[in-house]
């Protein structure tokens, strides 16, 4: 049963990057049938898409973050990353990795999730 | 850039129907998927493809899609079903969630 799980820093100072990564279990990492993703939920508030990537590399970035946002996949490690640019404490959030069918099937597996606070 | 638009709260008796809308310009020419959010935890497909249930989602949840609304619909709406909902959709790859429901059940 595929799992994913996101790690890293807890809390980052703000004008830095934000670095997570999500681990993929029980699953390849390189089906051409999905892609991958990240969503974040600030503090009380909605969801919102960060980006997503195919195995292949291929990326697609929410326009509002775009200028911030880098997604990378290591299909090696069975891992995809999340770094985010220039910091401030709008980005504090619960961030989630998740599977992302297209053709209308959503995100059907998400990872627990990781808070990251920016803070000095 | 593409918006979707929730109400930000519905309240529903217990054993009531229970309908979240989310609009959207033309959101019936795309596939809009739902989502249930407990606290605490990951959220859930409940609804993909406009109206299909995942396996394990119980049959109260139904969904419909049409011109510029697409509705989540509860049936029967039981206590544990009380949680945030998000609509979702695909503004050509981009991926664009709803500002969400809290949906009440007293």
């Amino acid at each position: 049963q595929l799992q994913l799980q996101e790690s890293g820093p807890g809390l980052v100072k703000p004008s830095e990057t934000l670095s997570l990564t999500c681990t993929v279990s029980g699953d390849s990492i390189n089906s051409t049938s999905y892609y991958w993703g990240w969503i974040r939920q600030p503090p009380g508030k909605g969801l919102e898409w960060i980006g997503s990537i195919y195995y292949s590399g291929s990326t697609y970035y929410n326009p509002s973050l775009k200028s911030r946002v880098t997604i990378s996949v290591d299909t090696s490690k069975k891992q995809f990353s999340l770094k985010l640019s220039s910091v401030t404490a709008a980005d504090t959030a619960v961030y989630y990795c998740a599977r992302l069918f297209g053709g209308g099937y959503g995100m059907d597996v998400w990872g627990q999730g990781t808070t990251v606070t920016v803070s000095s | 850039s593409y918006e979707l638009t929730q109400p930000p709260s519905v309240s529903v008796s217990p054993g009531q129907t229970a309908s979240i809308t989310c609009s959207g310009d033309k959101l019936g020419d795309k596939y809009a998927c739902w989502y249930q959010q407990k606290p605490g935890q990951s959220p859930v497909v409940v609804i993909y493809q406009d109206s299909k249930r995942p396996s394990g989602i119980p049959e109260r949840f139904s969904g419909s899609n049409s011109g510029n609304t697409a509705t989540l619909t509860i049936s029967g709406t039981q206590a544990m079903d009380e949680a945030d909902y998000y609509c979702q959709a695909w503004d050509s790859s981009a991926v664009v969630f709803g500002g969400g429901t809290k949906l009440t059940v007293l």
